[in-house]
């Protein structure tokens, strides 16, 4: 059965702190993995991955896939209190389009 | 240009009652998803349709029915709503793997 797991399942830091949020996954034909941001409503896209050590990055924020490990890490650095949310880690699973999404990681940021 | 509208953002049902969740997108997408997002579970696909007139099963059908009106409309009924599906409903949109998504209706069935 397909999987998508996510660790830390909540996390709490303080402004200016790096932190790393993991997403292994166990999925048959994989064909790219994403990374979405979750604050009070809609879920919006971060980052997608297909080829394994290419790093996405987007201000402080950066991605990285390892293809044979079957993990994925999210980076975010001199963390701000606007990063606080829930990121999710989503696999395109065999069938197109077909996502599997993790439980999440919720993050929250303290002044 | 709206993007991905739900409707009602909120709705309260009592168990055994009927409704339907409206979805529309102007983004000119041809797939369409409902989800279903619990405390702790993510989020987890109900029905998806890749294009007019085609939908399919996802990860927890049960006790639900979709019908694509036409390329922008996606609804998803409940015909006898169970405390169980009490949760947040996602419409989401693709032309590719990035989804994008509606802001949500908060559904309590009691």
């Amino acid at each position: 059965e397909d999987k998508v797991v996510q660790s830390p399942l909540s996390l709490v830091v303080h402004e200016g702190d790096t932190v790393t949020l993991n997403c292994s996954y166990e999925v048959t034909n994989f064909r790219s993995l994403l990374w979405y941001k979750q604050e009070k409503k809609a879920p919006t896209f971060l980052f997608m991955l297909t080829s394994s050590g290419i790093e996405k990055k987007s201000g402080r924020l950066s991605s990285i896939l390892d293809k044979k490990e079957l993990f994925s890490i999210l980076n975010i650095t001199a963390t701000q209190t606007g990063d606080s949310a829930v990121y999710l880690c989503a696999v395109e699973a065999p069938r197109n389009n077909d996502m599997r999404f993790g439980a999440g990681t919720r993050l929250t940021v303290k002044p | 240009n709206a993007g991905v509208t739900q409707t009602p953002k909120f709705q309260v049902l009592k168990t055994g009652q009927s409704m339907t969740l409206q979805c529309a997108q102007d983004m000119n997408h041809n797939s369409m998803y409902w989800y279903r997002q619990d405390p702790g579970m993510g989020l987890r696909l109900i029905y998806y349709s890749a294009s007019e007139g085609t939908t399919d099963k996802g990860e927890v059908p049960n006790g639900y029915n979709v019908s694509r009106l036409n390329k922008r409309e996606f609804s998803l009924r409940l015909e006898s709503a169970a405390p169980s599906q009490t949760s947040v409903y996602f419409c989401a949109t693709s032309t590719g793997p990035i989804q994008y998504f509606g802001a949500g209706t908060r559904l309590s069935v009691l």
